[in-house]
Order: structure tokens, then sequence, then C-alpha cells
């Protein structure tokens, strides 16, 4: 569970929704996780969800996975300027987390 | 939920000391410690894990003599970056899994980082 891929940059307007995605190479991979980083401050989970699952909802948070194409993705609807910040997604592997490159959120009002 | 809790948040350093960051699980026991390093606009590369009572493993390509790793107990991980350069400077993060519970989704928590300048 090494390659995790991430696109870099998302602009999205206020209320629309944003869709962050990410490839892994790992199938082994248990969980699958979603974390929101800030300026400066440090990794906040946001959603996770275990590898036999093919979506999960939180909320305003949508985790879609297929499995067969190592694809996860996270939907956040009605995006707010709160929102922006970079989303890492990550994949858990004996213990150890392996980061995309993370994914910049740009919410323009 | 659990609480993992790292100290210094800040630390500046002059180039040649050493700094020591510790990471503490707060409210539950941690056989295996990891610590992370986030280079400014970059994501975070694992480096190495603590084990209690034994040596850490270090990822390929982080040098153990430089990042030392002491993990004396169930509760403490140190990481101690030798003679630092300004290239040290990073966001040095930790993770530590509840060994109580069964490896789930949220049983493994990280602290909120350490930010190390070297000047």
């Amino acid at each position: 569970g090494e390659d995790v891929e991430q696109s870099l940059f998302l602009s999205v307007r206020e209320g629309d929704s944003s869709v962050i995605n990410c490839t892994y190479t790992d199938s082994s991979s248990t969980y699958l996780y979603w974390y929101k980083q800030e300026p400066g401050a440090g990794l906040q989970l946001l959603t996770y969800i275990f590898s036999n699952m093919d979506m999960k909802q939180d909320q305003r948070l949508t985790v879609l996975l297929n499995k067969k194409d190592k694809h996860l993705s996270l939907r956040i609807a009605d995006t707010q300027t709160g929102d922006s910040a970079i989303y890492f997604c990550a994949e858990l592997y004996f213990n150890k987390f392996y980061f995309g490159s993370g994914t910049k959120l740009n919410v323009k009002p | 939920g659990a609480v993992v809790s790292q100290h210094p948040s800040w630390v500046i350093c002059k180039s040649g000391t050493s700094v020591k960051i510790e990471c503490r699980s707060l409210d539950f026991q941690a056989t295996t410690m990891f610590w992370y390093r986030q280079f400014p606009k970059q994501s975070l590369m694992l480096m190495a894990t603590s084990n209690e009572g034994s040596k850490a493993t270090y990822e390929q390509g982080v040098e153990k003599d430089k990042f030392l790793i002491n993990h004396a107990s169930l509760t403490l991980s140190t990481l101690t970056v030798t003679s630092a350069h300004p290239e040290d400077s990073s966001f040095y993060i930790c993770s530590a899994r509840d060994r109580s519970v069964q490896v789930s989704g949220n049983t493994i928590y990280f602290g909120e980082g350490s930010w190390l300048t070297v000047v």
C-alpha cells in the first residue's frame, strides 16, 4: 500500500457540489480515509470506508468506493467557503497510512 | 474520542542542535506509534514505526541515526531530530493505535502535529 494519487486542485462555487477523486494501488487495504487539513493545522478525520463497502454517506459527505478500479471519491454537497482546505485520501495498510498528494479545494463565494 | 497529544506544537532551533518531539496517547495504550513528516505544500510521508520496548522500523530513505525514535512506554514515543539542519524544517505528526480495541476504521488517532523550523 504505497501509491495513492489525487488531482492537485479543485475550484467550485459556494453551494455547488465538490467531487474529489483518488486512486490507489493496493487492493489489500482494509480501510480508506478522507482527511481535511486547513492551513497550519493538523489532520481532521472526515470519514472513512471499509474496503468491502461501496458507499458511505455522512451528512454532506458521500464516499464512493470502486474496488475493482481502485477508485475512491469524496462528494461534498452544498460546498461552503469553510470547506476550503486540502483534502487527503489515505489507505490503511498494516496500521500504516499512505497518503495521496492532497487536493486543494478552493470555494469561491 | 481518544486523544493523541504532541509537544511542542511549534519549535525553532538553531542549526546543529537537537530537538525532541513527544507523542503521547492520553487515554489509551499504544504498543505501536507512527511518525510522519510533511514538507510545505506536500503530502504526509511515513518516516518510521515506533515499537514499544524495541527498535523503531524506518522507511526507506529515512536516516535512523538522524531521527532517533524512542518508545519507552505504552503511552509515549519521542522523535529526536539530531544535528538539525534547515532542510529538516517540516511538520511532524504522529499516530497511535489503541491496542485494546480491535482494528477498525477509527481506532488509529493522529496528534495535532509539531512544526519544526531550523534556522
